[in-house]
């Protein structure tokens, strides 16, 4: 079973920031967390990961607590293309265990 | 790079019926993983190969499941009999190292078992 806890669905309007949170309340760790997204009849596509530090790459941003407990991952500017399944995972063995993530509609 | 590469891209079959799908991952990558995604269960791991060796099989759902790597190119995920509850989207995944793992999915297999 999926160790993270996602809201079913969220909505942002266009050109505004995504942002998509989820609780880790079990991480220890050594433990990474991944964000992935499924866009409808795609394969998962890999946004970002980080242990400890805030992440940020050409996608997204990573921001995580402190305690590691929850994470934030930020779509500075989504478009219409953002419009996906985003998924939450912690884990370090190789295995990724998906949960059933947060739907995210981006409206014009 | 032509990324991860599944066939066939659809499969429609008969309940009974041997099913195998294939897949290629990145050139160079050593993980590789299988999936399966119904709107029931989600996306669930089957089994993963480190080299070609078996890792984790303990997603396979049942001995019907079988699944195999023979080289570092290629791997089959073979159903035998199949059986209408089989239906689902099948992903194959590569990665180069465990951990921390950047997955890369194929497009998926999509299997219809009448």
């Amino acid at each position: 079973d999926a160790k993270t806890t996602q809201p079913p669905s969220m909505d942002c309007a266009e050109g505004r920031a995504a942002n998509l949170p989820c609780n880790h309340s079990t991480i220890s760790g050594n433990e990474y967390v991944y964000w992935y997204r499924q866009i409808h009849s795609q394969g998962p596509q890999y946004i970002i990961h980080g242990l400890k530090n805030n992440e940020t790459n050409e996608m997204a941003s990573l921001i995580i607590t402190e305690d590691r407990k929850s994470s934030t991952l930020i779509l500075p500017h989504a478009t219409l293309r953002d419009t996906a399944v985003y998924y939450c995972i912690d884990g370090n063995t190789g295995k990724l265990i998906f949960g059933q993530g947060t739907t995210l509609q981006v409206k014009p | 790079d032509a990324g991860v590469i599944q066939s066939p891209r659809h499969e429609v079959t008969e309940m009974g019926q041997e099913v195998t799908l294939r897949c290629k991952p990145i050139s160079g990558h050593d993980y590789l993983f299988w999936y399966r995604q119904t709107m029931m269960r989600g996306l669930e791991l089957l089994i993963y190969f480190n080299n070609n060796v078996p890792i984790d099989d303990s997603g396979m759902p049942e001995d019907r499941f079988s699944a195999k790597m023979p080289n570092a190119s290629f791997s089959t995920l073979k159903i035998q009999p199949s059986e209408p509850r089989d239906s689902a989207v099948y992903f194959c995944a590569s990665t180069l190292l465990g951990v921390p793992d950047t997955q890369y999915f194929g497009p998926g297999t999509r299997l219809t078992v009448l």
